[in-house]
């Protein structure tokens, strides 16, 4: 039950805008959103729980829309420094291991 | 403070050589997991540990892969006779607490490469 992000890919400016989706086929507590830059560790950016609390990043923001099972991590004026892959997981089990997506590759241009 | 940590941060090993891979999580964690990251997918769940218990090895691709976490904190993955299908990243995060929705902190994975 890997869920499924969309674009598989996307080319910015900087400057402009961009929306990564995730959706799963099971009802979901919570959906955990992270970027990785290539050879790096997955650096947490936000986690959207089930009732609408959030935890995360200051310069980003998500939406969790719990009746169809997705999710939506908007970046806004984006810079160079987004560039990387994002992923969501959600949750694999009671004791919090993550089920993650195949991943989102952004990629910023000056 | 410091995050989590991993070693070796590379790994090469001859088909059939048995392999260690070493994390340290963030003191005082209590959960940690262990992921593994084929070549452009994410991570894929192998293991997890509250404190020094093993609770949940389903996702270990085969019983040649074996984890540990004898005294709570520092946890070694162990592959035995590895196969060339091993060569992946493999990660290794912990959280403060246990259950859903705590934030996950990764290391920066070891990169193993089976010849």
């Amino acid at each position: 039950q890997q869920p499924v992000q969309s674009p598989q890919a996307v080319i910015l400016r900087e400057g402009e805008d961009a929306v990564i989706n995730c959706s799963s086929s099971k009802a979901l507590y919570s959906v955990h959103w992270y970027r990785q830059k290539h050879g790096e560790a997955p650096v947490f950016l936000m986690i959207l729980l089930k009732g609408g609390e959030q935890k995360g990043h200051e310069k980003i923001s998500a939406s969790f829309n719990e009746k169809k099972q997705q999710s939506s991590l908007y970046l806004t004026a984006s810079q160079l420094s987004y560039s990387g892959t994002y992923f969501c997981g959600t949750e694999g089990g009671s004791q919090g291991n993550l089920i993650f997506g195949k991943g989102t590759k952004l990629s910023v241009k000056p | 403070g410091a995050g989590v940590s991993q070693s070796p941060r590379y790994k090469v090993a001859k088909r059939g050589q048995d392999v260690a891979l070493r994390c340290d999580p963030i003191s005082g964690h209590v959960s940690l997991f262990w992921y593994q990251q084929a070549l452009g997918q994410g991570p894929e769940f192998l293991t997890y540990f509250q404190n020094e218990a093993q609770l949940d090895k389903s996702g270990l691709p085969s019983d040649r892969f074996f984890a540990e976490r004898p005294e709570g904190s520092v946890s070694t993955l162990k592959i035995q006779r590895t196969q060339q299908e091993d060569s992946a990243v493999y990660l290794c995060a912990s959280s403060s607490r246990i259950g859903e929705a705590d934030t996950q902190y990764f290391g920066p994975g070891t990169r193993l490469t089976v010849l």
